[in-house]
């Protein structure tokens, strides 16, 4: 079975603060993808990542910046968290293989005060 | 553009009734197309796809047909359960980096 982890599910940050999410697979994936799911408004690319060291803004990447030094980890970086970017971040992973299935990470729920 | 566009919820429906749920896409080319539910809680988990015309997918007895004349992919379950309660997401893919495109999602609410 395909595994795709997030280092918290539950976030509390500040206004300001430097935020670090991280998701792992353990398929060997060679895409990694960032979302926000907000309500009414679906999922929503942020950034995604097809080779390491390879990244490509998604629909709204203002305020967000990844990093994937490894295969297998993509993280997301909020450089200055603020109020607006409280939401849910899922991470998914797929095959290089074109219209494959993502796999989703269960979510971090981040809480900007 | 690519986007795809879901009947908006919730829908409530009592235990063993029959369940719709429509889906239309607009897309560039010949996309997959693919179901994704959301139990409360968790993340999003493939529930099934299909990936050319008049394909259908199937699954946990939820199933949905490819259809290119209409652009639809509308999802149907002849007996709902309670424990099909969640969120159900649309999605359809393309050949760019296997990116996706969600719709808003549907909340289902199955009451006993």
């Amino acid at each position: 079975d395909v595994k795709v982890t997030q280092s918290s599910r539950y976030l509390v940050k500040r206004t300001g603060e430097k935020v670090f999410l991280e998701c792992v697979q353990d398929m060997d994936h060679e895409n990694m993808f960032w979302y926000r799911q907000d309500p009414g408004l679906g999922l929503r690319l942020i950034y995604f990542s097809y080779d390491v060291k390879m990244k490509e803004k998604g629909d709204i990447p203002e305020g967000y910046s990844v990093s994937r030094e490894k295969k297998e980890r993509f993280s997301l970086i909020l450089e200055s968290a603020s109020t607006n970017q409280t939401s849910m971040y899922l991470c998914a992973s797929s095959s290089g293989t074109v219209q494959e299935t993502q796999y989703f990470g269960p979510g971090t729920r981040l809480l900007v005060l | 553009g690519n986007s795809v566009t879901q009947m908006e919820g919730p829908v409530t429906l009592s235990e063993e009734a029959f369940l719709t749920i429509n889906c239309t896409y607009t897309a560039t080319g010949y996309p997959s197309l693919f179901w994704y539910v959301q139990y409360p809680g968790e993340g999003l988990q493939l529930l099934l796809k299909a990936t050319k015309a008049d394909d259908k997918g199937s699954n946990k007895g939820f199933e949905a047909t490819y259809r290119k004349e209409t652009t639809s992919f509308h999802l149907e379950k002849g007996s709902v359960q309670v424990s099909d309660s969640a969120v159900y997401f649309c999605a359809l893919s393309l050949y760019n980096f296997n990116k996706f495109y969600f719709g808003s999602g549907t909340k289902l609410n199955v009451k006993p």
